[in-house]
Parts: C-alpha cells; sequence; structure tokens
C-alpha cells in the first residue's frame, strides 16, 4: 500500500451535506492525487497536489475542493454532496519524481443519499 | 476524457491459459502503463512501457506497444486464479505526471 491510507473508508451521507474524505501517505512524496472510479468510466482525476498548498483541477473538479496543509495529507472536500458524486473515491501518490507510476491507497466508497 | 480504452471489457478463461488484452489511446505518449485492480482494492502497477521500446517483459507480463497504431497490448502467459482482476492501462497526461485511465478489462481466470 505505499504506505497510504485513507479515511473514512466507507461513508454514507445525505444530499447537501459537506463531505470530507482524507489521504495520508507516510513517504513524503510530493506528488498526490484523487481520482474517482464510477461503472463504465475507469478512473477520473479531480484534484492533485504538486506539493504544500499547490494543488490544481483535473478532469472532473466541479463540485470538489481540496487542500494540502501538509506534505503527508491530502484532503478532497464536497461541499454540498450530490447523488452524482456517490463513488469510489481513490489517493495516489507518484512513487518518484521522474517516473509515472503511481501508488493507490485502498479507496473510499462514499454513497449519497 | 478517456485516453485509453480497453478491449475487451471482459474476458473469461481457464487456468493455464494465456490472456491477451489491448489497449488504444488518442495522442501521442511518452510511455504507457499497466495496473491490476483486484475487487475492493486500489490499483497497483504492473508495467511501464516507453514509447521508444516496442516490447517488455517482467514474470509471466509482456506488454507491447505500437506507437504508429497508438496501441498496446498486455499478454499474461500461463494464468493463475489469482490473475483474476480488472486490468488498466494508463497514459501519461500531460504536466505533472498526471495519468490518463482506461475503463478497464475484466479477467476472470477459472480454476
Amino acid at each position: 500500500d505505499a504506505g497510504i491510507t485513507q479515511s473514512p473508508r466507507h461513508k454514507v451521507t445525505e444530499t447537501g451535506t459537506p463531505v470530507t474524505l482524507r489521504c495520508h501517505q507516510t513517504e513524503n512524496h510530493r506528488y498526490m492525487y484523487w481520482y474517482r472510479q464510477d461503472p463504465g468510466h475507469g478512473l477520473r482525476l479531480i484534484h492533485y497536489s504538486y506539493g504544500v498548498k499547490d494543488t490544481d483541477k483535473g478532469e472532473v473538479s466541479d463540485g470538489y475542493s481540496v487542500s494540502r496543509s501538509k506534505t503527508e495529507d491530502f484532503l478532497l472536500t464536497l461541499e454540498s454532496a450530490t447523488s452524482s458524486q456517490t463513488s469510489v473515491y481513490f489517493c495516489a501518490t507518484l512513487s518518484r519524481e521522474g517516473s509515472y507510476e503511481q501508488y493507490f491507497g485502498p479507496g473510499t466508497r462514499l454513497t449519497v443519499t | 476524457s478517456q485516453q485509453g480504452e480497453e478491449d475487451p471489457q471482459a474476458l473469461s478463461i481457464q487456468e493455464g491459459e494465456n490472456a491477451t488484452m489491448n489497449c488504444s489511446y488518442k495522442t501521442s505518449i511518452n510511455n504507457l502503463q499497466w495496473y491490476r485492480q483486484n475487487s475492493g482494492r486500489g490499483l497497483v502497477h504492473l508495467i511501464l512501457i516507453r514509447s521508444n521500446e516496442r516490447e517488455k517483459h517482467s514474470g509471466r507480463l509482456r506488454v507491447t506497444l505500437d506507437t504508429s497504431k497508438k496501441s498496446s497490448s498486455l499478454l499474461i502467459t500461463a494464468s493463475r486464479a489469482a490473475d483474476t482482476a480488472s486490468y488498466f492501462c494508463a497514459t501519461d497526461g500531460g504536466s505533472n505526471y498526471k495519468l490518463t485511465f482506461g475503463k478497464g478489462t475484466l479477467l476472470t481466470v477459472n480454476p
């Protein structure tokens, strides 16, 4: 698991509530990524970070925000959850700069009712 | 938008047989990777092939890359039940080491 943990692992929430997912890594990797995985879509990049306080949007960033105040933590926030955000969310880190290999966390299954 | 598209979407074989999965992509790349995902787990990197390479091996895995056809294939030889998983190709997606993933091939190896 390359020292990546995600919390919570499962969450059920109601439409309109804010939700924050946490990704924690212990390997001091500079680059971190948030993906969502949906049937028929594979993995799609939501946001990524290239350093503390340095973040940028990915392919499907609408409705999501991120923060990275420490190297080890990358937070994904759904400001007002919608049913279309029901998904499995994966965090990943870049194994090392110069390589495109990514390590993935175990995922968070989020259900918005 | 998806860069890679795997084919077939699902593949069912018997233990001991070889499994071949294909990936097609749309734009030029620097490298292409294959990842495996067991049910309910995160993705695990299998192998990376660079655009100037045509073939690469790792254990029972063989990857080919044809940049003229914008396609890659992953061959798993002598498959085992433990190879049952989804397999994804990923291409480099611009700056900051971003990746673009395909939709995956679900491989089932029957004992």
